[in-house]
């Protein structure tokens, strides 16, 4: 029963390094989701998938990229780490858009930008 | 998407009702009312969601009023592991943001012994 699995649960980067966070669910689900919560802040979704080969920006893209070649998986990769991205990030799924079709998530990474 | 008001705290003893409510007047008739938590260090967690009757699922009951202006998420017999911060969310059926969740401030529910 393992929904939404993320990894790495936690990362140090210098800054200007790179890393691909992994996100998978096992759901079935067309929708996948991306977001980074702050510290004392709500969530602000950073890109999402309709579904496989598609993907759309959110409210705070800039400095990430993804794709989506699977349904299952929908990683997330920051190309030239800074520490504004120090945070930590939540993926998501859902079976549609359509409001009556929840979000699950996942327990998310944590990410440190030294 | 409307916006929604939480009381910032609320303490509950454990093993007794725990009684979470959300005001959001602005509600239009086509948006669903969803509740999720966050325990500290983990992904939110989905709850329950409604749109006009009242639900009740595994986890809790979900009462809206009938104008739909406000809800109230009840935890039957709260433990110390409910302690979290409860969101209120209303989402429209569907969204220009394909499904974006806005989380606000959320209730911070501490249950104690």
């Amino acid at each position: 029963n393992a929904g939404v699995t993320q990894t790495p649960k936690f990362r140090i980067l210098k800054i200007g390094q790179s890393m691909t966070l992994q996100c998978t669910q096992d759901m079935n689900h067309n929708y996948m989701y991306w977001y980074r919560q702050d510290p004392g802040m709500g969530l602000k979704l950073i890109y999402y998938s309709v579904g496989a080969g598609i993907t759309d920006k959110g409210e705070v893209p800039n400095g990430y990229n993804v794709s989506r070649s699977t349904t299952e998986d929908f990683p997330l990769r920051l190309e030239l780490a800074a520490p504004s991205q120090t945070s930590v990030y939540f993926c998501a799924s859902s079976y549609g858009e359509n409001s009556n079709q929840p979000q699950h998530f996942g327990d998310g990474t944590r990410l440190s930008i030294l | 998407d409307a916006k929604t008001t939480q009381p910032p705290s609320m303490d509950c003893a454990e093993g007794r009702a725990a009684n979470l409510p959300c005001n959001h007047s602005t509600i239009s008739g086509n948006e669903y009312v969803y509740w999720y938590r966050q325990i500290h260090s983990q992904g939110p967690q989905y709850i329950i969601h409604g749109l006009k009757n009242n639900e009740t699922n595994e986890m809790a009951s979900l009462i809206i009023t009938e104008d739909r202006k406000s809800s109230t998420l009840i935890l039957p017999h709260a433990t110390l592991r409910d302690t979290a911060v409860y969101y209120c969310i209303v989402r429209p059926l569907y969204s220009s943001n394909t499904g974006k969740l806005i989380f606000g401030q959320g209730t911070t529910l501490q249950v104690k012994p």
